[in-house]
């Protein structure tokens, strides 16, 4: 158990809807990571938050947003679901330590689009 | 720019086989290096990390060796069990001005009885 905590585990929606996903890092972790991992793109890091603000873009399109609250915890916003945006999607959390360091991921929630 | 280069999969060997998993880095910077394991099901967890040239990490096992003559961080092992089989990503980090974490495509590890 990495102490990274994802709701939901599985999701089921239909095109063109719009989902949540939730994040909470580990204790004392200021940054959160969210990647999305599917089996033609492998493992596509999306965006990073550092104790309530964004610190780097990856791949992120524009359908999709997310924010870090007070608490940490995260949350991605995905909306205009297409069939291609389903995949496993994975919170990490880093220590304090500049955000060079070690990633602990969370168990992922897989998003399936119909 | 930027990236990681790992021997694609998969990789499949006998149990108590020698593992080498090869990754090769780009990168302008100084990076720390790492591998990750993700097993079926589950998110990656760090397996090592190496943080400056000639570091070796290891862990459960393996190691690999920072070398920055070569660019590499290859991951071995020297007798793999069944339960290794997971998919091993390697990684590296830099933060010279702005944070930037890439991980490589992953390789798959079967390893059988």
């Amino acid at each position: 158990d990495s102490g990274v905590t994802q709701t939901p585990k599985h999701l089921i929606t239909a095109t063109g809807q719009r989902v949540t996903l939730r994040c909470s890092p580990r204790s004392g972790d200021l940054s959160v990571y969210w990647y999305q991992q599917s089996l033609d793109q492998g493992l596509q890091f999306l965006i990073q938050y550092y104790n309530g603000e964004e610190r780097a873009k990856g791949n992120i399109l524009e359908r999709f947003s997310a924010q870090q609250f007070p608490d940490l915890h995260s949350e991605l916003n995905l909306s205009s679901l297409e069939l291609g945006d389903s995949a496993l999607y994975f919170c990490a959390s880093s220590p304090p330590s500049g955000g060079a360091g070690e990633q602990y991921f969370g168990p992922g929630t897989r998003l399936t689009v119909t | 720019g930027d990236s990681v280069t790992q021997m694609e999969g998969p990789v499949t060997l006998s149990e108590e086989a020698f593992l080498t998993i090869n990754c090769t880095y780009t990168a302008t910077g100084y990076p720390s290096l790492f591998w990750y394991v993700q097993y079926p099901g589950e998110g990656l967890q760090l397996l090592l990390k190496a943080t400056k040239a000639d570091d070796k990490g290891s862990n459960k096992g393996f190691e690999a060796t920072y070398r920055k003559e070569t660019t590499s961080f290859h991951l071995e092992k020297g007798s793999v069990q069944v339960s290794d089989s997971a998919v091993y990503f390697c990684a590296l980090s830099l933060t010279s001005g702005t944070y930037k974490y890439i991980f490589g495509t992953g390789t798959r590890l079967k390893v059988l009885a």
